[in-house]
């Protein structure tokens, strides 16, 4: 089965622009969470979606969206970019069966914003 | 106090040796737990997850949990060189306001040393 997959690896912004991230979860996972990871404060929650639905956020400002299709497959989207956005962006899906759920990570979006 | 707290380390070990990583929250009412190894320049890759008081066994890992401590650890038994990483302890809450969303510890960095 093929595992989670997030587009595109790498992206290089200027401030003030916007970027959008990609991410396709494991065939059959329904539930899709966002982390940021930087060097000082590791790996952060920013939201979780299930059924095209955000049922949880992180202490994120609004700048920081996204959004999940009928596929399962989200995005996110980051307005007006800051140079402390600059930071890996992992997506984790999980089969959602109503009990803890392992999560799974895909290989990360590695945003630098100049 | 932060919510999942680990050593940083770098904890260092001879190969064939056993690696204690250790990792306590603060919430006693979280409900699952997860250890997650990270390659530098990789995402997380998970180990082990564990939801009840006790050890939980695979292969050369073993997780430990106890809840009434607050404390969950993780242990290696003959450490290979391949296992130097950090190893993130990641925590789940429970209940509908906590779905999907892991509190990760800062990472405790393994060096396995030929």
């Amino acid at each position: 089965k093929a595992g989670v997959t997030q587009t595109p690896r790498y992206l290089i912004k200027t401030r003030g622009q916007q970027v959008t991230l990609s991410c396709s979860p494991i065939s059959g996972h329904r539930s899709v969470s966002w982390y940021q990871q930087t060097p000082g404060q590791g790996l952060q929650f920013l939201f979780e979606y299930f059924s095209e639905t955000q049922r949880n956020k992180g202490n994120f400002p609004g700048r920081f969206s996204g959004r999940q299709f009928s596929n399962s497959r989200s995005e996110m989207n980051v307005s007006t970019l800051e140079l402390g956005d600059s930071a890996l962006y992992l997506c984790a899906s999980s089969l959602e069966r109503g009990g803890p759920d392992t999560q799974y990570f895909g290989p990360g979006t590695r945003l630098t914003v100049l | 106090q932060k919510e999942v707290e680990q050593n940083s380390g770098p904890l260092s070990v001879p190969e064939g040796a056993i690696a204690s990583l250790n990792c306590t929250y603060s919430d006693r009412g979280s409900q699952s737990f997860f250890w997650y190894r990270q390659y530098s320049g990789k995402s997380p890759e998970l180990i082990m997850s564990i939801y009840s008081n006790g050890d939980k066994e695979d292969g050369r890992f073993t997780a430990q949990l106890n809840k009434a401590s607050q404390y969950v650890s993780l242990l290696i038994r003959d450490s290979q060189p391949s296992d130097s990483a950090t190893y993130l302890c990641a925590v789940n809450k429970g209940g509908s306001s906590n779905t999907g969303k892991l509190i990760f510890g800062q990472g405790t960095t393994l060096q396995v040393k030929p």
